[in-house]
This record gives structure tokens, C-alpha cells and sequence, in this order.
């Protein structure tokens, strides 16, 4: 069974908008990562956020994690029609990696 | 540097028939991961090797089972083939230390 739920499940917005999407999770963690699919394809790395840090940017992306409650939100700005894609959050326990239900962002040129 | 690459791209099977799929990982990976992805889900983990060796092992039947060669390349063989393996099966690579993983493309595979 997946550890991570992505809420919401899609997201549609208009090209420049602000796109937040958030992560739950269950068990204690090292480290949080967000990944972009598109179109059903190969995962593409967005960020590494550790347990120890608050949050992180990285171009329009940041991320934030607050592991008292065990989620993540990831926040894209200035959102355009190519960050179309579906988004998912990662957890790894032992040489184990357990991805999340995924967000389906939808950008409106 | 090329990328973490999968093949074949597309596979169609019958049902209990048996599959081979194969991943390079990106030269210098010795760890590669496989996960079996079904429309609207996300990745669920099936093995990971390290150095020829399984590391991890995700929630899969024996049916499932890998293996890393030593040039770190690496194989998923599923057998007696069910319609419930219809799915997208990933490949990943990470360097030595790292847990960024780097995605192939997948294979798409449908049982018939």
C-alpha cells in the first residue's frame, strides 16, 4: 500500500496562478522528495527537502515540511502551461521507496 | 551522459505467459530500483539492487523476482502473467549515497 496521499487528487488552474498541492505520510522519514510525470512517462526529480529542514526552494518551487504532522506541501508560483503534469511525493524507509497517490495539475494557458 | 533506459518500450503477453523486461541505469549507478505503476496510481515499489545484491523488496508476489548484472544493469521477470500486471514498470537509478532516484521511461506492458 502507498505511505504518501497527495491532496487534491487535480487541480486545475489558469496559466500564472499559484499551485500548492500537500502530502501526508505515516511513518518517521529521512527525507520527503517530489517528483513530475508527464503523461504517464519516466519521473522527473523536483526536490529533496531532509527531516531536519523546514523548507526548501528551488527556482518557482518550494516545499515545505512539517514532520509533527507528518506532511508536505509543495507550491509551484507562476504557474505555465508546461508544468502540466502529474505530482507525487516520496518517502524512502530502508531501501524501500514509497510514493504517494499523486496530484494531477492541470495548467490553462 | 544518456539517461536510465528501458526495454522494450511496449510489450503486449497472454496470461500466464512469462515477461523479461531490462534497464541500464546511468553509468556510474549502482543501485537500481523497479516499480510497477497502474493507470491513475502511483509507483508502487517492487525490488531495489545494490551491487548485484537485493536491498529492498516491496509488497509482490514470487511471481516477481530481478536480478543486477555487473555492469549494474538489470532485469524484472515476472511469471504466470496475470491482467492485473497490465501496467507501466519503471526503472530507477541512483548514485552511490544519494537517494535522488532517475527515472527511465518504463515499459508498458499488457495482458491479454
Amino acid at each position: 500500500s502507498q505511505q504518501g496521499e497527495e491532496d487534491p487528487q487535480a487541480l486545475s488552474i489558469q496559466e500564472g496562478e499559484n499551485a500548492t498541492m500537500n502530502c501526508s505520510y505515516k511513518t518517521s522519514i529521512n527525507n520527503l522528495q517530489w517528483y513530475r510525470q508527464n503523461s504517464g512517462r519516466g519521473l522527473v526529480h523536483l526536490i529533496l527537502i531532509r527531516s531536519n529542514e523546514r523548507e526548501k526552494h528551488s527556482g518557482r518551487l518550494r516545499v515545505t515540511l512539517d514532520t509533527s504532522k507528518k506532511s508536505s506541501s509543495l507550491l509551484i508560483t507562476a504557474s505555465r502551461a508546461a508544468d502540466t503534469a502529474s505530482y507525487f511525493c516520496a518517502t524512502s524507509e530502508t531501501y524501500k521507496y514509497i510514493f504517494g497517490t499523486g496530484t494531477r495539475l492541470k495548467v490553462l494557458a | 551522459d544518456a539517461g536510465v533506459t528501458q526495454s522494450p518500450t511496449h510489450l503486449i503477453k497472454t496470461r500466464g505467459q512469462h515477461v523479461t523486461l531490462r534497464c541500464s541505469p546511468i553509468s556510474g549507478h549502482k543501485s537500481v530500483s523497479w516499480y510497477q505503476q497502474v493507470l491513475g496510481q502511483g509507483p508502487q515499489f517492487i525490488f531495489q539492487y545494490y551491487e548485484k545484491e537485493e536491498r529492498g523488496r516491496g509488497n509482490f508476489p514470487d511471481r516477481f523476482s530481478a536480478r543486477q548484472f555487473p555492469n549494474y544493469s538489470s532485469e524484472l521477470n515476472v511469471n504466470a502473467l496475470l491482467l492485473g500486471d497490465s501496467a507501466l514498470y519503471l526503472c530507477a537509478s541512483s548514485p552511490a549515497g544519494q537517494e535522488t532516484q532517475y527515472f527511465g521511461p518504463g515499459t508498458r506492458l499488457l495482458v491479454l
